[in-house]
């Protein structure tokens, strides 16, 4: 059982570049999420999905956009990149039962940085 | 606005020996879960131990434990008999029970734990 599997683990971008930090889970959890990791800051939630073709903001989404065509895969695009969005880049899911939240399982994380 | 505090950046403990980690949260939700997440030099975050507020009883997870106390907001993890491994940056964090499918957490700024042998 893989959990939840982020894509690359590493990546360093020049500024104005694109990309895509892709996200995977097998364990069909209807709950996606995407945060960042800056030193002294904590995780901060970017964007996150409550299920296939819906998504929504969190706390910090500027810069990035976010698709949920299938439950399985959530990536996160950015579109220019900018040296503010050097960052560690988790992504996270869990499930509802229908009166509770599950835990959040994470990936192992992308180290990004912008150049 | 729900926030989560975490005072101590660094704490400093020697093996075998106990440690406490601070946080304080506020919310104005009636029913929300307590997380301690640990994070080793790996990156992976790993639960550590979880608290329902309605329980008043506080959660233990063998070395690890908490002490919950709702009325000031209070969410302290004692770590046990240190061992070399529980050095990580630990995170407090705060979530909702029935998000309806939605689960977002807030997370504290962590605390650096070493533990010296």
């Amino acid at each position: 059982n893989a959990g939840v599997t982020q894509t690359p683990k590493f990546q360093v971008l020049k500024t104005g570049q694109s990309m895509t930090l892709q996200c995977a889970q097998d364990m069909n959890h209807e709950y996606m999420s995407w945060y960042r990791q800056d030193p002294g800051m904590g995780l901060r939630l970017i964007h996150y999905s409550v299920g296939a073709g819906i998504t929504d903001q969190g706390e910090v989404p500027n810069g990035y956009n976010v698709s949920r065509s299938t439950t399985e895969d959530f990536p996160l695009r950015l579109l220019s990149a900018a040296p503010s969005q050097t960052s560690v880049y988790f992504c996270a899911s869990s499930s509802y039962t229908g009166t509770y939240n599950s835990p959040l399982h994470f990936g192992n994380g992308t180290r990004l940085t912008v150049t | 606005a729900q926030t989560v505090t975490q005072s101590q950046p660094e704490m400093s403990v020697q093996e075998a020996e106990t440690v406490t980690l601070s946080c304080t949260y506020d919310t104005s939700e009636s029913d929300y879960y307590l997380f301690w997440y640990k994070q080793p030099p790996s990156r992976q975050m790993i639960l550590v131990i979880r608290q329902e507020a309605y329980k008043q009883q506080n959660a233990t997870e063998n070395r690890f434990s908490v002490n919950f106390q709702k009325a000031a907001k209070s969410f302290s993890l004692k770590i046990s008999d240190s061992q070399l491994g529980d050095a990580a940056m630990y995170f407090c964090a705060m979530g909702r029970v029935r998000g309806g499918a939605t689960n977002k957490l807030i997370f504290g700024t962590g605390t650096l734990l070493a533990v010296q042998p």
